[in-house]
């Protein structure tokens, strides 16, 4: 009963390094999410995937590139981190537009 | 700003007292989604309102959506423990398929 599993669950990286940050759904979702959180800030949608094959920019894209490789994964990619990209990201997935989006468990990222 | 406003910000609450939290917008909600958050964790769906005046329960929580579809309600009854942690509010505007969020409710009981 996985749902939305995002790997790492943590990561340290020096200012401008790379990394991918991982997300697959084994819901048969159409819609994938990719958010950061910060304290005080809430939820800020990086960027999103309506569907397999597609991708648009949310609230805050900057410094920031995805990938929709199928129907189930969806990557983050972080090409030269900076600190201010230290966060909680989360994925989510969601089936159709009136209903929930899942969440997975979140990486804590942090950059030196 | 936030387009969602949630209230309070944060909330201690004596374990067995009811409590209420809120979820305001000033364009009407398509959709409204409530969420919990415990430290360090991932997003828990609660429930979903969809029409006016709508409600749902769920053992001691209950959601409410306004008849004009701009705020909604979550109350705790006889809280507990286990009820701790950050409340989250989502919610639809349009067909788009993004949400747009609240702040969250840091709850707290208190033995």
């Amino acid at each position: 009963n996985a749902g939305v599993t995002q790997t790492p669950k943590f990561q340290v990286l020096k200012t401008g390094q790379s990394m991918t940050l991982q997300c697959a759904q084994d819901m048969n979702h159409n819609s994938m999410y990719w958010y950061r959180q910060d304290p005080g800030m809430g939820l800020r949608l990086i960027y999103y995937s309506a569907s397999e094959g597609t991708t648009d920019k949310g609230e805050v894209p900057n410094g920031y590139n995805v990938s929709r490789l199928n129907k189930r994964e969806f990557s983050l990619r972080l090409e030269s981190a900076a600190p201010s990209q230290t966060s909680v990201y989360f994925c989510a997935s969601r089936g159709q537009n009136n209903q929930p989006q899942h969440f997975g468990d979140g990486t804590r990222l942090s950059i030196l | 700003s936030q387009e969602l406003e949630q209230s309070p910000q944060s909330l201690i609450v004596q374990e067995g007292k009811n409590l209420t939290i809120n979820c305001t917008s000033s364009k009407t909600l398509y959709g409204l989604y409530w969420y919990k958050q415990k430290y360090g964790e991932g997003l828990i769906f609660l429930m979903m309102l969809q029409k006016g005046g709508e409600e749902k329960s769920h053992e001691k929580i209950t959601a409410k959506l306004d008849e004009k579809k701009q705020q909604s309600s979550l109350h705790i009854t006889a809280s507990q423990p286990s009820h701790a942690g950050t409340y989250l509010c989502g919610a639809d505007r349009s067909s788009n398929y993004q949400l747009i969020w609240g702040a969250g409710t840091k709850l707290i009981i208190k033995p």
